[in-house]
């Protein structure tokens, strides 16, 4: 059974710290690899997806890193901005297509 | 294209009550999830449609729960005699099979039972 852990879980910094988020899952049989933000109270909306077969993914500010082998993914956060204040979340895909998420790094980013 | 949608965004009812809720799916989406999501946690998956095929079902989910998507369009899911422990975000995601097969989530449906 696949496990997700994200560490940390609540993260708080100043603004204009590059951060970065952690994400390890136990089975390396993934499919895909993504990472959602998710605001209080609302549904998740999707930051980026890694395909297995690749290494990284960019957009804007954020690059998300996999490593299939030691079981990690990271997403790095450039030059943080207190609008990037939410939970951020990763989820697992095997080849049943059902994605395991994890619970969450709360992040907080203070001007 | 507005998204995926979810109604109601919040429902309120008592124990033993039973609840519907409805998700419409991105429009050229032919899988269709359903996620339950409780405070402080990670979204745990429910179901999963392909099509009007429900591929997938948790044990989480009991005979109480029941997931539909007749036309493999929109998809409902019901909750019969509702618990105290069913109190939750229920949410809906869709993606399109190929391509990156990336997840859109809806609002999500706040359930609280009393």
């Amino acid at each position: 059974k696949q496990e997700v852990t994200q560490i940390p879980a609540a993260l708080s910094v100043p603004e204009g710290e590059n951060l970065v988020l952690n994400c390890s899952f136990t089975d390396s049989a993934i499919y895909n690899l993504q990472w959602f933000r998710q605001d209080p109270g609302k549904g998740l909306t999707s930051l980026l997806l890694i395909q297995s077969s690749q290494r990284e993914q960019t957009s804007g500010r954020l690059n998300a890193s996999l490593d299939k082998s030691s079981g990690r993914s990271t997403l790095y956060i450039a030059a943080s901005q207190p609008g990037d204040s939410a939970t951020y979340l990763c989820a697992a895909r095997g080849g049943s297509y059902i994605p395991t998420f994890g619970r969450g790094t709360s992040l907080i980013v203070h001007p | 294209d507005t998204g995926v949608s979810q109604n109601p965004r919040h429902k309120i009812t008592k124990r033993g009550q039973n609840v519907t809720f409805r998700c419409d799916p991105i429009s050229e989406h032919n899988r269709l999830y359903w996620y339950r999501q409780t405070l402080g946690q990670g979204p745990e998956f429910l179901t999963y449609f392909q099509n009007e095929a429900q591929l997938e079902k948790s044990r989480l989910l009991s005979d109480r729960f029941s997931a539909e998507r007749p036309k493999g369009s929109f998809s409902t899911l019901e909750i019969q005699r509702t618990e105290q422990g069913d109190s939750a975000m229920y949410l809906c995601a869709s993606s399109s099979e190929g391509s990156t097969d990336t997840q859109y989530f809806g609002p999500g449906t706040r359930l609280t039972v009393l």
